[in-house]
């Protein structure tokens, strides 16, 4: 089976731009989730999706936010970019089935100037 | 709320030495435990987890044992090699997320 893929892998922006990131889950993965790595805060939990719901979110501001289509494809985005918000951004596609067995894209990193 | 608490890196061995690296955690009731690895330049991999006390973890060498006891899942290796040249993480699973430790990095010299 083909792993979890995200594009962009890397991406520039200017504050105040927004930004969409895309992740393709693992076939037949139903869950996806977002994290956000930076040297700083280590790996924080963004959003977890499961059949196109959002069923949990972790504590960021608004400007970040996702969907998820019925193909399990899902997208995050941020709006009005701060540098703050320059990471490695990570997705993570689980079968729901499996408790906590999350596969990991190889991430897109994101640079705001 | 719940948490995890790495040991702080780096942690630096030579080939063949015996690993452990320590990992506590702050949760209610028992979630399940997992040691996650990021090799340099690459998103995470699964490397074990175990999902109920003293289950024992175990993947390429590595293994961690769940106590309840002393709330701990530490990692261990009996001979490490340069490429187990990683960071480190440990995590437990709660409502539909992972809670990640801070990571620890871990250097093997030839």
């Amino acid at each position: 089976k083909a792993g979890v893929t995200q594009t962009p892998r890397y991406l520039i922006k200017t504050r105040g731009q927004q930004v969409t990131l895309s992740c393709s889950p693992i076939s037949g993965h139903r869950s996806v989730s977002w994290y956000q790595q930076t040297p700083g805060q280590g790996l924080q939990f963004l959003f977890e999706y499961f059949s196109e719901t959002q069923r949990n979110k972790g504590n960021f501001p608004g400007r970040f936010s996702g969907r998820q289509f019925s193909n399990s494809r899902s997208e995050m985005n941020v709006s009005t970019l701060e540098l703050g918000d320059s990471a490695l951004y990570l997705c993570a596609s689980r079968n729901f089935s499996g408790v906590g067995d999350q596969y990991f894209g190889p991430g897109t990193r994101l640079l705001v100037l | 709320g719940n948490s995890v608490t790495q040991m702080e890196g780096p942690v630096t061995l030579s080939e063949e030495a015996f690993l452990t690296i320590n990992c506590t955690y702050t949760a209610t009731g028992y979630p399940s435990l997992f040691w996650y690895v990021q090799y340099p330049g690459e998103g995470l991999q699964l490397l074990l987890k175990a999902t109920k006390a003293d289950d024992k973890g175990s993947n390429k060498g590595f293994e961690a044992t769940y106590r309840k006891e002393t709330t701990s899942f530490h990692l261990e290796k009996g001979s490490v090699q340069v490429s187990d040249s990683a960071v480190y993480f440990c995590a437990l699973w709660s409502n539909y997320q992972l809670i990640w430790g801070a990571g620890t990095k871990l250097i093997i010299k030839p």
